[in-house]
């Protein structure tokens, strides 16, 4: 069973381009879970999506961050016209109920 | 509301010493308590869990962790590091009952000296 596969494992964007990060959870798993990182802190929630469905999107920033899951294919977190600011590692993780949640290796955006 | 706590944001040993990672949470309700480990430039793995039952939960390479109600505390122990232990450790908790979205600690980062 391959684990949580992000893609693409680097970004790089200039200032007003758009970032598309891709997440394939478990198989078998139908809860996904967008984080950021930045450097020296924890892991933010961003948002939790089920197939078709956002669940919980409290932690996402309300102007150019999108996220879907859809019926076939990975969840895809969109940032569109990005900053320097949007510069984090990315995680994606799974979950197969709403419990333990296992995580990809990650997205790390650089924006120039 | 759910917090976490992780008091040290590093903590230096030697090879072979024991080791504790601090971790103490907040909630008003049943929680579960996890512990992850990133290596770096990678994702976080789960080292362990306490879901129910026994409050002492292990994983397979040696780390150990015991859930306290009373202290609200989840610690991450080991009797001996390796060099290759050397990681950033998070501590997440979840409440029973609300969205299920786990809080996750500042981490802390262990560095192993030889």
């Amino acid at each position: 069973n391959a684990g949580v596969m992000q893609n693409p494992r680097h970004l790089v964007r200039r200032r007003g381009q758009e970032a598309r990060l891709r997440c394939s959870p478990m198989k078998g798993h139908s809860h996904v879970y967008w984080y950021r990182q930045l450097p020296e802190e924890g892991l933010k929630f961003m948002v939790y999506l089920q197939k078709e469905n956002i669940i919980d999107e409290s932690g996402m920033p309300k102007e150019r961050f999108s996220a879907e899951f859809p019926k076939e294919g990975p969840s895809i977190l969109r940032i569109q016209q990005v900053v320097r600011g949007d510069s984090a590692a990315y995680f994606c993780a799974s979950s197969p109920e709403q419990d333990t949640q296992y995580f990809g290796p990650g997205t790390r955006l650089t924006v120039l | 509301a759910q917090s976490v706590t992780q008091l040290d944001s590093q903590v230096p040993v030697f090879e072979e010493a024991p080791v504790e990672l601090r971790c103490n949470y907040s909630s008003s309700v049943s929680v579960y308590l996890f512990w992850y480990v990133q290596y770096p430039n990678q994702g976080l793995q789960l080292l362990l869990k306490y879901l129910s039952g026994s409050t002492l939960v292990e994983s397979i390479n040696g780390f150990e962790a015991e859930f306290n109600k009373s202290q609200t505390s989840f610690h991450l122990r080991k009797p001996s590091v390796h060099i290759s232990d050397t990681a950033e450790y998070f501590c997440a908790v979840i409440s029973h009952g609300g969205s299920y979205i786990p809080t996750f600690g500042r981490g802390t980062s262990l560095i192993v000296h030889p």
